[in-house]
């Protein structure tokens, strides 16, 4: 069975310029979760959507940063315009809720390098 | 408050010596916690969970321990091996609320 896939795998840019990440989930997920992770820390989680829906976009920075995910599969990150700050590794995941063992499927991440 | 655990950063092991991991969590409403694998330039994998209402957890060759007083996680790895070698992250999560992750401690199995 495939597992999450993240496109592009690295990503450099300058700042200001925009960017897109694309994520294709594990077939039946409904859910998928877009995390952004800083060298040496622990995933952040920016968005989360159940089917079509964003269920928590709390921490989604929604000035330079959007998200969708039409048709409940995959789903597509973009900031416009990047910042220096946004040099991390962005990671997807996917789950099949409810899930007894809140596990979650992640993907391998895009680097993203903003100079 | 403090936790009994000392997180480090880094743990360096030989081969086939026991592994532990040490992870405090913050809050007292966490119902599940989840001990994560990551190998450089992947995403994190899945070990083992636990549910608040247990204290201990066992699987293949990795056991959890959760102590709720003093709010401390931690994860044994028995027998390690280099492919052990890893960033090992706790994460916690409340019922109907996302997973929040902790600091990572990096392991490195030497043969």
């Amino acid at each position: 069975e495939a597992g999450v896939v993240q496109s592009p795998r690295y990503k450099i840019i300058e700042k200001k310029q925009p960017v897109a990440f694309w994520c294709n989930p594990i077939s039946g997920h409904n859910t998928l979760y877009w995390y952004l992770q800083n060298l040496g820390q622990g995933p952040e989680l920016l968005i989360r959507y159940e089917n079509e829906e964003a269920v928590d976009d709390s921490q989604l920075p929604k000035d330079r940063f959007s998200a969708e995910r039409l048709k409940g599969v995959d789903s597509t990150l973009k900031i416009q315009p990047a910042e220096l700050g946004d040099s991390a590794v962005y990671l997807c995941a996917s789950s099949l809720e409810p899930n007894l063992r809140n596990e979650q499927f992640f993907g391998p991440g895009t680097r993203l390098t903003v100079l | 408050g403090e936790s009994v655990g000392l997180h480090l950063p880094t743990l360096s092991v030989q081969e086939g010596d026991n592994s532990i991991i040490n992870c405090a969590y913050s809050n007292s409403a966490s119902d599940y916690f989840i001990w994560y694998k990551q190998e450089s330039g992947k995403g994190p994998q899945f070990i083992i969970d636990i549910r608040s209402n247990m204290d201990k957890r066992q699987g293949q060759r990795v056991t959890v321990l959760l102590n709720k007083t003093v709010k401390h996680l931690s994860l044994q790895i028995a027998a390690t091996q280099p492919g052990d070698s890893a960033v090992y992250f706790c994460a916690e999560k409340e019922a109907g609320t996302a997973l929040i992750f902790g600091k990572g401690t990096t392991l490195s199995v030497s043969s």
